[in-house]
């Protein structure tokens, strides 16, 4: 078993729709959750970090963290077809391992 | 600013070749990484480094070596290509290993090894 699951999509919206991206993780010991966004042929861009659970909002992006259920969500609304991308869940424990833990990523096509 | 620079973009290679992955920063970073990208996988890391000098092994650091004499180049080594080492390749820096810190990614090297 992976220690992030994600569901690798393609995710195919119309323009203006709100997306819920979604990952789940085995390791309670994970404290700093990531949203990266990938364009084609481009590194990941960090979107979004929150610690621990609870919400946090950027603009027409809203990021999600239920520790209970190791369940974390993106939401964006009113997307648009710049959103076009595979966005990558990741996760870090703060202490021990240095590493991120990605998921495998959701690929989200935004029709106009 | 230029943030995290990697060549070649493209590269192919035949089986047993060697060859360098070449990674630059010019944000004075002290961490870099370097992760692999299968389709389907996320990314794995490799090996990482926390400064000039020090480096040590990530997930899957078989078939590969690293090494960091200065603060901005961290080049990866590939001795006897395998087929199995076919992936896309990125390099990434921070200013510290926490969780608050955002990793900043090259663009990635595709290696296909034939």
């Amino acid at each position: 078993q992976k220690e992030v699951e994600q569901d690798p999509g393609p995710l195919s919206v119309p323009e203006g729709a709100i997306v819920s991206l979604n990952c789940t993780y085995s390791n309670s010991a994970f404290q700093y959750f990531m949203w990266y966004r990938q364009y084609s042929r481009k590194g990941p861009e960090l979107l979004m970090y929150t610690y621990s659970s609870g919400n946090k909002e950027d603009g027409r992006f809203t990021a999600q963290v239920d520790k209970s259920s190791k369940y974390i969500s993106l939401f964006i609304r009113d997307s648009q077809p710049s959103d076009s991308a595979t966005y990558l869940c990741a996760m870090h424990m703060d202490t021990g391992r240095r590493a991120l833990t990605f998921g495998s990523g959701t690929r989200l096509q935004v029709q106009p | 600013n230029a943030g995290v620079t990697q060549t070649p973009k493209f590269r192919i290679l035949k089986i047993g070749q060697s060859m360098t992955l070449q990674c630059t920063q010019d944000m004075n970073h002290n961490y870099m990484y370097w992760y692999r990208q299968d389709p389907g996988m996320g990314l794995k890391l490799i090996y990482y480094s926390v400064g000039a000098g020090i480096t040590d092994k990530g997930e899957v650091p078989n078939g590969y070596n690293v090494s960091r004499s200065t603060t901005e180049d961290f080049p990866l080594r590939l001795e006897l290509a395998a087929p199995s080492q076919t992936s896309v390749y990125f390099c990434a820096s921070s200013t510290t290993d926490g969780g608050n810190q955002p990793q900043h990614f090259g663009d990635g090297t595709r290696l296909s090894i034939l």
